[in-house]
């Protein structure tokens, strides 16, 4: 079966550092999201991306953070400098296009700022 | 702010039995609702997902869905040990395409 893949696993960054967390949604898929969770938390969502741009983002995606889709598989997210406060799980999910259809989500990168 | 709630938990029931799990939303123009399993340190993998008032059934689960209650709940018959977890509930709306979650409800089966 077809799945969403993240690299990589665990990320380790000093404080202030950009980090870049790459996806590879599945191929027949169009929209693109990234989730993440902070420990013990609930999933919260950051931004989709349909037809090459962003469709809709929350509060948390502030200017720190961008997306990109530099290729036609991979799906990137950039935090140009990182806060302690950006430790967490980052999820990619991916979808085919209706709100019926479920996203499915990457084994996550576990991202820690020191 | 679109709200997902569940009931906090942790819930335990004893191998065999069913689990109860329950969630409402604030937001009425919400259109489809699923549920995920989220193991410790793993990503939410999808169980179910329900778009229609009333009963659908997957194996061991049953999702029912209340539009005009703003109620969805997950019941897992047959309890077994390896559906230790922690459920997720997630909204979706018509036009966006993100998912709303709750916070989840830790379930523990005994054996």
């Amino acid at each position: 079966e077809p799945e969403v893949t993240q690299t990589p696993s665990h990320q380790v960054t000093q404080m202030g550092q950009e980090v870049i967390l790459r996806c590879v949604p599945i191929s027949n898929h169009l929209y693109f999201y990234w989730y993440r969770q902070i420990l013990g938390q609930k999933v919260e969502f950051l931004v989709s991306f349909y037809n090459n741009e962003i469709s809709e983002k929350s509060e948390i995606f502030d200017d720190q953070f961008s997306v990109e889709r530099p290729d036609g598989s991979n799906f990137t997210l950039k935090i140009r400098s990182t806060k302690l406060e950006d430790s967490a799980m980052y999820f990619c999910a991916s979808s085919v296009v209706g709100s019926n259809q479920p996203q499915h989500f990457g084994d996550g990168t576990r991202l820690s700022i020191l | 702010q679109k709200e997902v709630e569940q009931n906090s938990g942790p819930l335990s029931v004893p191998e065999g039995a069913i689990a109860s799990l329950n969630c409402t939303y604030s937001d009425r123009v919400s259109q489809s609702f699923f549920w995920y399993r989220q193991y410790s340190g793993k990503s939410p993998e999808l169980i179910m997902s329900i778009y229609s008032n009333g009963d659908k059934e997957d194996g061991r689960f049953t999702a029912q869905l209340n539009k005009a209650s703003q109620y969805v709940s997950l019941l897992i018959r047959d309890s077994q040990p390896s559906d230790s977890a922690t459920y997720l509930c997630a909204v979706r709306d018509t036009n966006a395409g993100k998912s709303t979650f709750g916070d989840g409800t830790t379930l523990t089966v005994k054996p």
